[in-house]
This record gives C-alpha cells, sequence and structure tokens, in this order.
C-alpha cells in the first residue's frame, strides 16, 4: 500500500536559518508529489509540485524541493526563514487517478 | 473573492443532529473532494466527485453523505453527528481531464465540535 511518512512532527528554527523539512513516499511507480503549507486558521496552499523532469522544483515563497527517486523522497527546503513561514506543511502524493494521500504533516515553529 | 468557498466557516452541534458544510467553487474545475484532518493524521479523504452525475467514497466515508448539486457545488452531510467526527473538515477542487488534474485547490475549511 502507498504511505507518505513526514518523520518531523515539529520543528523549530530561528528566524534567518535554513529549514529542511523531509517527505519520504512508498509507491509503486514514480508520482506526482507536492507540498502545501497551512497558515493558522487557513487552508491549504500549494508551495510547489514535482511531476517530470529537472528534480529540484521551485515553488512560492522562496522555498524550492528535490525529488530523489533513489531515496524515494521530497524534501523541503527554504534557505532563510522568515517569521511568516511559521506554518504547518503537508506532503502529498498522487497515488491515484486524482487523489492524493497526505502525510500527517510538519509544524514549524519560528523563534526570534 | 476567493475560488473555493466553504459554509460555515465554524459549527457546533449536538450528538445526533444532522449537518451540512456546503462547498462552493468558481474556479470552473470538474472535480471536487472532501477531507477531514485530524491532528497528527493529515488529511484524509471522505469522498470526491469527478462530475455532477460521479460520487464516489473515500477512505473514511462511513457516517457521511454528500450531494453534488452543481458543477460548483459540492456539500457534505453528517446524518447523525457523534463527538468523533469533531475535526477540521476541508473541500477541494481539481481541473480534471482539460487541465492539470492532480493538483488540488483547497479552501478555507469548517471547524466543525460535536458535543
Amino acid at each position: 500500500a502507498q504511505s507518505v511518512t513526514q518523520p518531523d512532527i515539529h520543528i523549530t528554527v530561528s528566524e534567518g536559518a535554513s529549514l529542511e523539512l523531509r517527505c519520504n513516499y512508498s509507491y509503486g511507480a514514480t508520482p506526482y508529489l507536492f507540498w502545501y503549507v497551512q497558515s493558522p486558521g487557513q487552508g491549504l496552499q500549494l508551495l510547489l509540485k514535482y511531476f517530470s523532469g529537472d528534480t529540484l522544483v521551485q515553488g512560492i515563497k522562496g522555498f524550492e524541493a528535490e525529488f530523489k527517486r533513489s531515496q524515494s523522497s521530497f524534501n523541503l527546503r527554504k534557505p532563510s526563514v522568515h517569521w511568516s513561514d511559521a506554518a504547518e506543511y503537508f506532503c502529498a502524493v498522487a497515488y491515484s487517478w486524482g487523489k492524493l494521500q497526505f502525510g500527517a504533516g510538519t509544524q514549524v515553529v519560528v523563534t526570534p | 473573492d476567493a475560488d473555493v468557498t466553504q459554509t460555515p466557516r465554524n459549527r457546533i452541534t449536538k450528538t445526533g443532529k444532522r449537518i451540512m458544510l456546503e462547498c462552493s467553487q468558481t474556479k470552473g474545475h470538474d472535480r471536487m473532494y472532501w477531507y477531514r484532518q485530524d491532528p497528527g493524521l493529515g488529511l484524509r479523504l471522505i469522498y470526491y466527485s469527478f462530475d455532477v452525475k460521479d460520487i464516489n467514497k473515500g477512505e473514511i466515508s462511513d457516517g457521511y453523505s454528500v450531494s453534488r448539486q452543481a458543477q460548483a457545488k459540492f456539500s457534505l452531510s453528517l446524518e447523525s453527528a457523534i463527538p468523533n467526527q469533531t475535526a477540521l473538515y476541508f473541500c477541494a477542487t481539481s481541473p480534471g481531464l482539460a487541465g492539470d488534474q492532480e493538483t488540488q485547490y483547497f479552501g478555507p475549511g469548517t471547524r466543525l465540535l460535536v458535543l
């Protein structure tokens, strides 16, 4: 069965420091991969997605993610975190036609 | 105006009551979805609809029903609410065959408390 794992439930990072959020998936084929962000009291906003091609994907708000087939990973990164990046981040995989499976989420806290 | 709207945004109800959560979209997308979010579990799919005549159960459909009244409207009903249905509910849409069919766009969510 397919699965999406976000190993870190909670990450605390200082403002201006770099951030990396991990995502691993289990799926038989090369999946479509997504990162969403949920700010407090908000819905989910798409940060970026990978379908094919260049394995380093650029997204909004200065985020990027790298697809590594050999590691079944799709980690999200940002070089310098801003206080407004405090949110919950979800990795998702399109495992079947038109359906997404989500990881449990990683809560990011940004300290001054 | 938001592309995907949900009403109400917050709702408190009592065990045994029937309630309906509504979702409307102006994106012109064929596909619509209902999810629930629980802490530590991410989002889980309740029901989805690929067009007005197509309704499908997701992974956790027990205790829920849906209605696709039009391309733009997709409602979720709890026939007899129970406390473990307390959660944050999201509606989402995607373009289907006409476009980027795998990308989903989410509404702001409805926070439901069942007492």
